[in-house]
């Protein structure tokens, strides 16, 4: 079946602009997660959902990042007035509660603020 | 919160040698420490995951091993070949769906053809 997938796979965007990156995780997959990547770095914890609720959100650096996930299905990402430190990879994983923590990872969005 | 070690952050064998990954962490709550392969631009891959309640676990040429007291686990490859050439990141979290994994800075492989 299909993957974790993520879109845009880039984005380039100017400093203090408000910037949206979607992910679809693995159908039937309750569990949803957002991290962030930068060069040389393992992925960096954001936020967590279980269902619609974000059930740990203590990875978001500040009141500029803010995720949703309505339907408990696709999420998005949300950074306001962006700047040059959040430039990096952001990586969407899912998981089942069948298939306990396994975390299954998307490509990943390459977010550039220049 | 969990912080999670790794080392070496380089490493580079010959092809046919082994390779060993190590891992320290933190949080004596964390029971499930998987490990994912990252080849450059692409998304990471877990190749082999272990829980609290195993100390070791092998498939083919992967295997982990797990030390709870004294909190660290290792990546082990035998024979390896270039194609195992990538970053290797390990990774702690407590419990099934327990939520967000802590990962290790990742150990760059090398296998010299």
């Amino acid at each position: 079946g299909a993957g974790v997938s993520q879109t845009p796979s880039n984005k380039v965007t100017e400093k203090g602009k408000y910037v949206e990156l979607r992910c679809d995780p693995i159908s039937g997959h309750t569990a949803l997660y957002w991290y962030r990547q930068s060069l040389g770095q393992g992925p960096e914890f954001l936020i967590y959902f279980q269902g619609t609720g974000a059930a740990d959100d203590s990875g978001l650096p500040n009141d500029r990042f803010f995720a949703v996930r309505p339907e408990g299905s696709v999420s998005t990402l949300k950074i306001q007035r962006t700047e040059r430190g959040d430039s990096a990879v952001y990586l969407c994983a899912s998981s089942s509660l069948a298939g306990g923590n396994e975390q299954y990872f998307g490509p990943g969005t390459r977010l550039t603020v220049t | 919160g969990e912080n999670v070690e790794q080392h070496p952050s380089t490493l580079s064998v010959q092809e046919g040698d082994s390779a060993v990954i190590k891992c320290t962490y933190s949080d004596s709550a964390s029971n499930y420490f998987p490990w994912y392969k990252q080849e450059l631009g692409k998304r990471p891959q877990l190749i082999i995951d272990i829980r609290s309640n195993v100390g070791e676990k092998k498939d083919q040429r992967i295997a982990v091993t797990l030390n709870k007291t004294a909190k660290h686990f290792s990546l082990h490859i035998t024979e390896t070949q270039p194609e195992d050439s990538a970053v290797y990141f390990c990774a702690a979290s407590r419990g099934t769906n327990a939520g967000k994994s802590t990962f290790g800075d990742g150990t760059t492989l090398t296998v010299k053809p």
